[in-house]
């Protein structure tokens, strides 16, 4: 099955601690991006990634860090995570530029 | 700059009845997509529907049709015969860049609409 895997789901973690969302296609998406989900104010880019090791920044890059070494995978890092961070986090592939944008499930996260 | 606006924060609709949920959007580019997406309360995010700024046709999928008034720069979604499955939050967004992304392939979201299919 076609699909955009997401880990994990939720996470409750405090203020400085380091962690990492994972993000998998099993699609052979070129582009794959991160984003977060606020009330009143929809999904917002954070960053991006055409293909394996280009990434660059969307629009609100604080505070995160992504890598992309293997084509399938997309991790997020929070180095230092801060309350303002909480939020729903999704994951979003396509094949290309023009394609529809697959989204995972989702990740909550709220730092205390 | 590209912007989306969904200016109903909520609405209800009785069951087997059609919903219009409006979105506006704001471009200087004459190559551009539009989407919807359907958020349940699960959270996952669905895509429903596309349509690409030279389409000569409204996009049509199932139960759900794309209403585009180019001129007017609206992609109202329509979901006719609503069912109690539909609750859910909707989200317009429209593709940076054109129809082509460009590197971002960024979509961007309007702040969504909360609809209540009520029985």
């Amino acid at each position: 099955e076609a699909q955009v895997t997401q880990n994990p789901r939720y996470l409750i973690t405090v203020t400085g601690k380091k962690l990492t969302v994972t993000c998998s296609q099993n699609m052979n998406h070129e582009y794959m991006s991160w984003y977060r989900q606020d009330p009143g104010l929809g999904l917002r880019q954070i960053y991006y990634s055409m293909n394996v090791e280009v990434t660059d920044k969307g629009d609100v890059p604080e505070g995160y860090k992504v890598s992309r070494k293997e084509k399938r995978n997309f991790p997020l890092i929070l180095e230092s995570p801060s309350p303002n961070q909480t939020s729903l986090y999704f994951c979003a592939s396509s094949f290309s530029n023009t394609g529809e944008l697959f989204f995972g499930e989702g990740s909550r996260l709220t730092v205390l | 700059a590209q912007k989306i606006t969904q200016t109903q924060p909520g609405m209800f609709v009785q069951e087997k009845e059609a919903v219009t949920l409006d979105c506006t959007y704001d471009t200087s580019d004459p190559s551009y997509g539009l989407f919807w997406y359907k958020q349940p309360s699960s959270g996952e995010m669905i895509f429903l529907i596309y349509q690409g700024s030279y389409d000569q046709q409204n996009a049509t999928e199932g139960r759900y049709s794309l209403n585009f008034q180019k001129a007017r720069k609206s992609a109202n979604l329509v979901i006719s015969a609503s069912q109690l499955g539909d609750s859910a939050m909707y989200f317009c967004a429209m593709r940076e860049g054109g129809s082509y992304g460009g590197a971002t392939n960024k979509l961007i979201f309007g702040t969504g609409t909360l609809l209540a299919v009520q029985p």
